[in-house]
């Protein structure tokens, strides 16, 4: 089945600093999402991406489909301490397609 | 709050007990999911729901056994597991089955 490669698996970065993280596939996707799941939480929805190129911004966060419609990246751009969590991205093949694929996660910790 | 809500939010269980997980959802939606989340693994799709009717049953074992007796509501039942279905179970809900899914806060389980 479908896998996308996430990274990287984890940062450590101070406050104050931006963060990247992308997301990769062997298959296009039409649909790409970005989550954050906080401790003892489920998933909760950032951004969503309908479009190749498409560049989507949600506050401090910005999203983009990759051209290749293969990829996907984060940026965080001034990170803050309720930044911490686990990021996932997920894609969907086709639309009308029900099923999801997610990445396995990025965990973001922000060192004092 | 996403408007999803699962019971319990944790639960141990024996190998030979039977339990219930239970997830509402209080947003109109008509697809509803169940998710397994382990350890450093992507989310695994496990049911699909929509219209209250199953849609995908991504290879779960028999002793996971779902219910939808309305579009708002969805259990999971559980019997005779073992400790490697210890995990995260995460329920979502989406408008249509192809649509932006939203996630409760999860059932933490834990098998002896």
């Amino acid at each position: 089945g479908q896998q996308l490669n996430q990274s990287p698996q984890s940062m450590f970065i101070q406050e104050g600093e931006d963060v990247s993280m992308n997301c990769t596939s062997s298959s296009i996707f039409n649909t790409w999402l970005w989550y954050k799941q906080d401790p003892g939480e489920g998933p909760v929805l950032l951004i969503a991406l309908y479009k190749a190129g498409e560049l989507t911004s949600n506050g401090r966060l910005t999203a983009q489909f990759g051209i290749t419609r293969k990829d996907s990246f984060l940026n965080i751009s001034a990170s803050i301490p309720s930044d911490v969590g686990i990021y996932f991205c997920a894609g969907r093949t086709n639309f009308g397609n029900e099923k999801l694929t997610f990445g396995t996660g990025t965990r973001l910790t922000i060192i004092p | 709050e996403t408007g999803v809500t699962q019971t319990p939010r944790h639960l141990v269980m024996g190998m030979t007990n039977k339990k219930s997980l239970k997830c509402e959802q209080h947003l109109g939606h008509n697809a509803m999911y169940w998710y397994k989340q382990s350890a450093k693994k992507p989310l695994e799709l496990m049911f699909v729901y929509n219209f209250k009717e199953q849609t995908e049953n991504n290879s779960v074992p028999s002793r996971f056994s779902p219910e939808c007796p309305n579009s708002s509501h969805l259990f999971l039942h559980l019997h005779t597991l073992q400790p490697e279905d210890s995990a995260l179970y995460l329920c979502a809900s989406s408008q249509e089955a192809s649509h932006i899914q939203y996630f409760g806060a999860g059932t933490r389980l834990s098998v002896l």
